[in-house]
């Protein structure tokens, strides 16, 4: 049984960065990639960027560059999504969320993560 | 604004057809890449509900059906339930160089 265990909600200040963790379970870890999505309160699914573990290489939405960097621990298989200089409105439940590619294009999301929410306020 | 286009909301009664529309461009349904589509219940995290445009995940019901015409994108429920009160999204992939994942901007489908 596959399953994307997130790290718990955060509270934080505009200014600072949160870390969020994704550990992965129940599948060969080296063989999917992770992806990451923000989901403001009341609002749609937002991409952020996404991690092959096999190739280490990220690649991330414009909107993102240079705020955000997503990496991957093979040995525990675990996922991290890091965003810097928080805003009041990077307040947002994260996700992670698995896929595969085939022949190079990531194909469906099969397992999310239960959500991660991150408040930020002064 | 979303670069894949669905309805804000749509309805029916239970044992009504629905469908839900998701118009993309040739920078992504037009340019061949699939079209998933995800269900959120209520306070909960996405489910993957059909990919590669038609394909049901094991366990999903075969009243959740999926299609396409041209660079539309519908996912069609027949014989509503309560419990498939929920937002919809589709997904698909795009070959600009500003964003590779894209998302529309979900549906919410009330059952009446």
């Amino acid at each position: 049984q596959v399953q994307l265990v997130q790290s718990g909600a955060e509270v934080k200040k505009p200014g600072s960065s949160v870390k969020v963790s994704c550990k992965a379970s129940g599948g060969t870890f080296s063989n999917y990639g992770i992806t990451w999505v923000r989901q403001a309160p009341g609002q749609g699914l937002e991409w952020m960027g996404g991690i092959i573990p096999m190739s280490t290489t990220a690649n991330y939405a414009q909107m993102f560059q240079g705020r955000v960097t997503i990496t991957a621990d093979e040995s525990t298989s675990t996922a991290y999504m890091e965003l810097k200089s928080l805003r009041p409105e990077d307040t947002a439940v994260f996700y992670c969320a698995r896929f595969e590619t085939k022949f190079g294009v990531p194909q469906s999301l099969d397992y999310w993560g239960q959500g991660t929410l991150v408040t930020v306020s002064s | 604004q979303s670069v894949l286009t669905q309805p804000p909301s749509v309805s029916g009664a239970p044992g009504q057809r629905v469908t839900i529309s998701c118009t993309g461009s040739i920078s992504n349904i037009g340019a061949g890449y699939d079209v998933h589509w995800y269900q959120q219940l209520p306070g909960r995290a996405p489910k993957l509900l059909i990919y590669g445009y038609t394909n049901r995940p094991s366990g999903v019901p075969d009243r959740f059906s999926g299609s396409k015409s041209g660079t539309t994108a519908s996912l069609a429920i027949s014989g509503l339930q309560a419990e498939d009160e929920a937002d919809y999204y589709c997904q698909s992939y795009d070959s600009s160089l500003s964003v590779n994942w894209v998302f529309g901007g979900g549906t919410k489908l009330t059952v009446l």
